[in-house]
């Protein structure tokens, strides 16, 4: 059961450097999101994908961009990075309906130095 | 707008002792309720949920029940283990929204 994927699950990246969060899900889910978590802090929504072919800030967009590829895929971008973007970073799913479950990758661990 | 507020931890409890974690939302309609619980270096999975008022959700000894008139959705296990250390988090959905408490770390000691 492969569910939601993301990759990679550990990088070191420098100060302004750019990579992309890539995520895949194989549930036919209509919804997708990516939040970051920090300590004391708890999730925090940084984009969402309601549907294919539309994405929506969240709560903290600034210095990220994404792109919902195709139903399955989410990507994450972050332009230039900086240590202000040192985080936890999860991918979710869900069939986008009222009281449907969301499901979360494993999570990406990513250090800017 | 719509929240999620939950017991901050950290929270330690000796094995075999009884567990109540507190969730309280404050929504405009009627959400959905869940417990999602995380474990050291995982992605966060799903313990129970309920969709309407005054439903119970239960899951592996854990039980929480959707109290409309508190606001309510606290989390209770009657004798913890070891195993059940993790981080808690209480979440709110409404559609495609999910909202979620800043998690309640727990720590069972033997």
């Amino acid at each position: 059961n492969a569910g939601v994927t993301q990759t990679p699950k550990f990088q070191v990246l420098k100060t302004g450097q750019s990579m992309t969060l890539q995520c895949a899900q194989d549930m036919n889910h209509n919804s997708m999101y990516w939040y970051r978590q920090d300590p004391g802090m708890g999730l925090r929504l940084i984009y969402y994908s309601a549907s294919e072919g539309t994405t929506d800030k969240g709560e903290v967009p600034n210095g990220y961009n994404v792109s919902r590829l195709n139903k399955r895929e989410f990507s994450l971008r972050l332009e230039s990075a900086a240590p202000s973007q040192t985080s936890v970073y999860f991918c979710a799913s869900t069939a986008g309906r009222s009281g449907n479950t969301i499901y979360f990758g494993e999570g990406s661990w990513l250090t800017v130095v | 707008g719509d929240s999620v507020t939950q017991m901050e931890g950290p929270v330690t409890l000796s094995e075999e002792a009884f567990l109540t974690i507190n969730c309280t939302y404050t929504a405009t309609g009627y959400p959905s309720l869940f417990w999602y619980v995380q474990y050291p270096g995982e992605g966060l999975q799903l313990l129970l949920k309920a969709t309407k008022a005054d439903d119970k959700g239960s899951n592996k000894g854990f039980e929480a029940t959707y109290r409309k008139e508190t606001t309510s959705f606290h989390l209770e296990k009657g004798s913890v283990q070891v195993s059940d250390s993790a981080v808690y988090f209480c979440a709110l959905n409404t559609g495609n929204q999910f909202y979620f408490g800043t998690g309640t770390s727990l720590t069972v000691i033997p």
